[in-house]
């Protein structure tokens, strides 16, 4: 089954621990990106990747990071995690990053919340 | 610069009725995509439809239909006889041609649909 897997799914954290949310999908894409979505705001792209070893800033990349060393894992790390970093973090990927061929596909989501 | 609004942050219906979500964006492109997704209790996003700027077509599927008018930058989209199963936060999108780098999501609009 061609899926997007985020994981963990739940994760419960304290200020200033780094973590590292995986994403992995299973569609040989070569886009993927990673999305928070807050309240009232929708979601917001933090950053991309074209193809592996390509990575890009998107809208709110403050405070994450990001590696692409295989075409199927697109980890979204935080450093130095902040309350304000509290969301819900999608994962979503493509097969390619233009738009007139594909459609984003996203994970099902990993709640966030730093204490 | 690009912006989607969904002015109706929450509905609620009861079961049976016919319902509109409004979706109204901004943007300088000739040419853009327009999407809607969905998003059930259980947290992911369900891709539901994308349609091209030059195709001003309204597209039906089964109980949903989308209703795209260029003239007032809107992408309507409407559930006929709305089920339980329909409760869900909707999302509308839009995006520039070339690149799903600078997809912008509306805030998102909460349906509940009551038996």
């Amino acid at each position: 089954e061609a899926q997007v897997t985020q994981n963990p799914r739940y994760l419960i954290t304290v200020t200033g621990k780094k973590l590292t949310v995986t994403c992995s999908q299973n569609m040989n894409h070569e886009y993927m990106s990673w999305y928070r979505q807050d309240p009232g705001l929708g979601l917001r792209q933090i950053y991309y990747s074209m193809n592996v070893e390509v990575t890009d800033k998107g809208d709110v990349p403050e405070g994450y990071k990001v590696s692409r060393k295989e075409k199927r894992n697109f980890p979204l790390i935080l450093e130095s995690p902040s309350p304000n970093q509290t969301s819900l973090y999608f994962c979503a990927s493509s097969l390619a990053g233009q738009i007139e061929k594909n459609i984003q596909y996203f994970g099902a989501g990993t709640r966030l919340s730093v204490l | 610069a690009q912006k989607v609004t969904q002015a109706q942050t929450e509905i609620s219906v009861v079961e049976k009725e016919d319902v509109t979500l409004d979706c109204v964006y901004e943007t300088r492109d000739t040419t853009y995509y327009l999407f809607w997704y969905k998003q059930p209790p259980s947290g992911e996003l369900v891709f539901l439809i994308r349609r091209n700027s030059f195709d001003e077509q309204n597209e039906i599927s089964g109980r949903y239909s989308w209703n795209f008018q260029k003239s007032t930058s809107s992408f309507n989209f409407t559930i006929t006889a709305s089920q339980v199963v329909d409760s869900a936060v909707y999302f509308c999108a839009l995006s520039h041609r070339y690149t799903n780098n600078d997809m912008r999501f509306g805030a998102g609009t909460r349906l509940t649909v009551k038996p």
